[in-house]
């Protein structure tokens, strides 16, 4: 079966560094994306990791490693528009020419002044 | 601009009165799939298409049916509306489902089933 875990609610400050972690089992991997979603908008991209490492993209960063299931979501100097939910989705390919996304049930972060 | 376009945002309707969602993409994707979002249980997918007149089941696709008739449209059609498909609905447009192809959401549809 295919299953993905994030934390539920996060809170920080302001400027501060935060890490939202996601942990996932799954077979056919094929990529693990991150989305924001502020309320009630639309689900945004951030990040897409394939290959163990990590993938910078200015206060955004995200690691991968396939060996342990495991990603993050690295943000920098917080800023008060920070404050949304964000999505670990995997990718997952059953052996045909589709890849299917699976959405965690995301995390919802608080950025306090 | 690139955009996914869903029609209408918010309705309210009754148990077993029949609605279609619109969804339709201007940037020439293949893959559409349609999501609801509910409370604690994420983004499922209810039907996804890989083409035109190509449609298959997502993970709940259950009272609900789908047509792509054209590219650019993938409308979501509750033939008899229930309250358990009160949700907000999503829909997506991608390239394909190949790597780091990342899908696009239309705004959302916040659905009231009474």
């Amino acid at each position: 079966g295919q299953n993905i875990d994030q934390p539920t609610e996060m809170t920080a400050t302001e400027g501060a560094i935060v890490q939202i972690n996601c942990t996932y089992q799954t077979s056919g991997f094929n990529g693990l994306f991150w989305y924001q979603q502020h309320a009630g908008e639309a689900p945004t991209f951030l990040s897409y990791n394939v290959l163990d490492g990590l993938e910078e993209k200015g206060r955004f960063s995200s690691f991968l490693s396939r060996s342990k299931g495991y990603s993050y979501l690295l943000l920098k100097e917080l800023q008060m528009k920070d404050s949304a939910s964000y999505l670990c989705a995997v990718s997952m390919n059953y052996g045909g020419a589709t890849n299917k996304l699976i959405f965690g049930t995301g995390t919802l972060l608080a950025v306090q002044p | 601009e690139a955009q996914v376009t869903q029609n209408p945002r918010y309705l309210i309707t009754v148990t077993g009165k029949k609605l279609t969602v619109t969804c339709s993409q201007n940037m020439n994707h293949e893959y559409m799939s349609w999501y609801r979002q509910d409370p604690g249980l994420g983004l499922r997918q209810i039907y996804y298409s890989m083409n035109v007149e190509v449609t298959d089941k997502g993970d709940v696709p259950e009272g609900y049916k789908v047509s792509r008739k054209e590219k650019r449209n993938f409308p979501l059609i509750l033939e008899s509306p229930s309250p358990n498909q009160t949700s907000l609905y999503f829909c997506a447009s991608s390239y394909g489902t190949g790597m780091n192809t990342e899908a696009f959401f239309g705004q959302g549809t916040r659905l009231t089933v009474v």
